[in-house]
């Protein structure tokens, strides 16, 4: 399996407050994404990045920023929490063919 | 009309069944095809490309239909540890490197 890991895997947060999301992959892998999951709605991508920082909007960027200042490293941001964005987080990354490996998940719980 | 529909399930079946899933996508410029398996709260993982001319990974069969736009996954002689969620994804057309759309998935638990 490649070696990625997300940080932190579970987060509890008030609405308003600023939350960073990490990833990090060791198999320099070029490409990475920020997924959520949702009952009912399946992976959706947030953002993605095809190199160091070079980032790209999904079908559901608004409320989220991300940077990527390091090949290894992609940061995913919520500016300030919102209640519909409680989810599970999934961070992904690929070399160039379309499998995508993922990291083992964050659950945030706005409250 | 969603991208990627499945069949959510769930499907119940017993140890040895036969069981079949069903994808259909509606982006004709879609260029790549994989089911996806994802455990109980657990990341998904890659079980198996899909290519045109149909291909199997032991009990795992998997075929594509690109004039209907469709796409299966038989499993044979199911095992309890086949019991998770299986993804249908679909590559975007036009270059878009790596972008993937997932469908909701099909759940299935196979009893003893």
């Amino acid at each position: 399996d490649a070696g990625i890991t997300q940080s932190p895997r579970h987060k509890v947060t008030e609405t308003g407050t600023p939350v960073t999301l990490r990833c990090h992959q060791t198999e320099n892998h070029r490409y990475m994404y920020w997924y959520r999951q949702d009952p009912g709605h399946g992976l959706r991508l947030i953002h993605y990045s095809y190199g160091v920082k070079d980032t790209d909007k999904g079908e559901v960027s608004d409320g989220y920023s991300v940077s990527r200042s390091k090949t290894e490293d992609f940061l995913l941001t919520l500016e300030s929490a919102t209640s519909s964005q409680t989810s599970v987080y999934f961070c992904a990354s690929t070399q160039g063919s379309y499998e995508q490996y993922f990291g083992p998940g964050t659950r945030l719980t706005v409250t | 009309r969603k991208e990627v529909e499945q069949d959510p399930g769930p499907f119940n079946v017993p140890e040895g069944a036969t069981v079949a899933f069903n994808c259909t996508y509606s982006n004709s410029a879609s260029q790549s095809f994989f089911w996806y398996r994802q455990d109980c709260r657990k990341e998904p993982k890659l079980l198996m490309s899909v290519y045109s001319s149909g291909n199997e990974d032991g009990r795992f069969t998997a075929q594509l239909n690109r004039a209907s736009q469709y796409i299966s996954l038989l499993i044979r002689d199911s095992k309890l540890s086949d019991s998770a969620t299986y993804l249908c994804v679909v590559s975007l057309g036009g270059g878009s490197q790596g972008n993937l759309i997932f469908g909701k998935g099909t759940k299935l638990s196979v009893k003893p």
